[in-house]
């Protein structure tokens, strides 16, 4: 099936260090999503975004749905040790019944405290 | 609290052998699926249920079975025809909003394992 190509594969960083990931598609998105997920559990929602062009924070984390709709990057500001985890980006190819996400294969995260 | 419950977390298989793995919601989400995924890999889709009584294939529906008698539960069956079942099994739901789709929210997940 359709996947979408998110990079860096893995990074393994310093705490207190910026991160910033990405996720690009072929085709036109209309939903970007971020997960992260912890070893052993499912993921969870940390970011949604809608409209091409917005910008959305969660805490430390910031999230961006490009404005060609083909893309969109996730940025950790001071990164804490429990950041650790991989991170996965999703996204609805098509608006109205269509409930598929496509995925990305996961970007792992580890930090040296 | 409401949530995606699944059960049971471990899962031993015998070769041959049909096993059932649970997922239950109470987010009254209309739609839920079932994805697998592998070590080092993202997440696949098996199956998925728009409905009650409605469900679809996914990208690797091949030896899986569902149903979706209730609005909140949506059972997946690894069949004895899943030759390669050793993984991580994850149920997601999802409502519907005005703008169409709804982001997935996930259980903590079923670990399948053949003894």
């Amino acid at each position: 099936g359709q996947q979408l190509n998110q990079s860096p594969q893995s990074m393994f960083i310093q705490e207190g260090e910026d991160v910033s990931m990405n996720c690009t598609s072929s085709s036109i998105f209309n939903t970007w999503l971020w997960y992260k997920q912890d070893p052993g559990e499912g993921p969870v929602l940390l970011i949604a975004l809608y409209k091409a062009g917005e910008l959305t924070s969660n805490g430390r984390l910031t999230a961006q749905f490009g404005i060609t709709r083909k893309d969109s990057f996730l940025n950790i500001s001071a990164s804490i040790p429990s950041d650790v985890g991989i991170y996965f980006c999703a996204g609805h190819p098509n608006a109205g019944n269509n409930r598929k996400l496509i995925w990305g294969l996961g970007t792992s995260l580890a930090v040296n405290p | 609290d409401g949530g995606i419950t699944q059960s049971p977390k471990y899962l031993f298989r015998k070769e041959g052998q049909n096993v059932t793995l649970s997922c239950e919601q109470n987010l009254n989400h209309d739609a839920m699926y079932w994805y697998r995924q592998d070590p080092g890999q993202g997440l696949r889709l098996i199956y998925y249920s728009q409905i009650v009584n409605d469900f679809q294939k996914g990208d690797i529906a091949e030896g899986y079975s569902v149903s979706r008698e209730k609005k909140e539960s949506f059972p997946l069956t690894v069949t004895s025809a899943q030759k390669n079942p050793t993984a991580f099994y994850l149920c997601a739901s999802s409502g519907v909003g005005q703008g169409g789709n709804q982001p997935q929210h996930f259980g903590d997940g079923t670990r399948l394992s053949i003894l």
